[in-house]
């Protein structure tokens, strides 16, 4: 079984409709991030948690929220979708007092119409 | 503030050919230095670390040193394989700045022919 997973692996959604992906862990990680994946620009984070009460915006933050309901589960929310949030949307997590390694997801495919 | 820079592919190349990835980076002090594999389809994997100056990480027949002086983790494998298509990031993090975030290259992708 995956140690990180992602639902939903693909969606197609039209503007101004509100999107939740979800990501949840086995890995018993207490820090959990957001990422967007575009071509040619690696990965941006778009929020980071420490543990359940510790939500931090990332570089590429408006447009988004999210929400850490337990330790293994970080969902992300685009309040109102717009074309350019058309991306590949990553989890990942990792440990505290480890050496900065993330593990991640396997990403989930998201297209705004 | 921290950056990557790795070289632009698409990299192409024969079985059993010789690959290097160029990585170099820009941070403060000293961050841990990883190289991540990305095959089609599939979410990032680590696939070797170095976490101070001349460590050597490596894993699968891939190598990389943590050069200080040069400011460079340069990805080596010397004997590739058609399952060694995929694409490739450097990323860099500072275990004491604010968030631990990963800073990524902007990935290289390789593709290896028969």
């Amino acid at each position: 079984d995956a140690d990180v997973t992602q639902t939903p692996r693909n969606r197609i959604t039209k503007t101004g409709k509100r999107i939740m992906l979800e990501c949840s862990q086995t890995k018993g990680h207490d820090r959990m991030y957001w990422y967007r994946q575009d071509p040619g620009l690696g990965l941006r984070l778009i929020y980071y948690s420490f543990d359940v009460k510790d939500i931090n915006k990332g570089e590429i933050s408006d447009g988004y929220s999210v929400s850490r309901q337990a330790q293994a589960k970080f969902s992300l929310s685009l309040e109102s979708a717009i074309p350019n949030q058309t991306a590949l949307y990553f989890c990942a997590t990792s440990v505290s007092g480890g050496q900065g390694e993330q593990y991640f997801g396997p990403g989930t495919r998201l297209t705004v119409t | 503030g921290n950056s990557v820079t790795q070289m632009e592919g698409p990299v192409t190349l024969s079985e059993e050919a010789f690959l290097t990835i160029n990585c170099t980076y820009t941070a403060t002090g000293y961050p841990s230095l990883f190289w991540y594999v990305q095959y089609p389809g599939e979410g990032l994997q680590l696939l070797l670390k170095a976490t101070k100056a001349d460590d050597k990480g490596s894993n699968k027949g891939f190598e990389a040193t943590y050069r200080k002086e040069t400011t460079s983790f340069h990805l080596e494998k010397g004997s590739v394989q058609v399952s060694d298509s995929a694409v490739y990031f450097c990323a860099l993090s500072q275990i004491k700045a604010a968030g631990n975030k990963l800073t990524f290259g902007g990935g290289t992708r390789v593709l290896v022919k028969p």
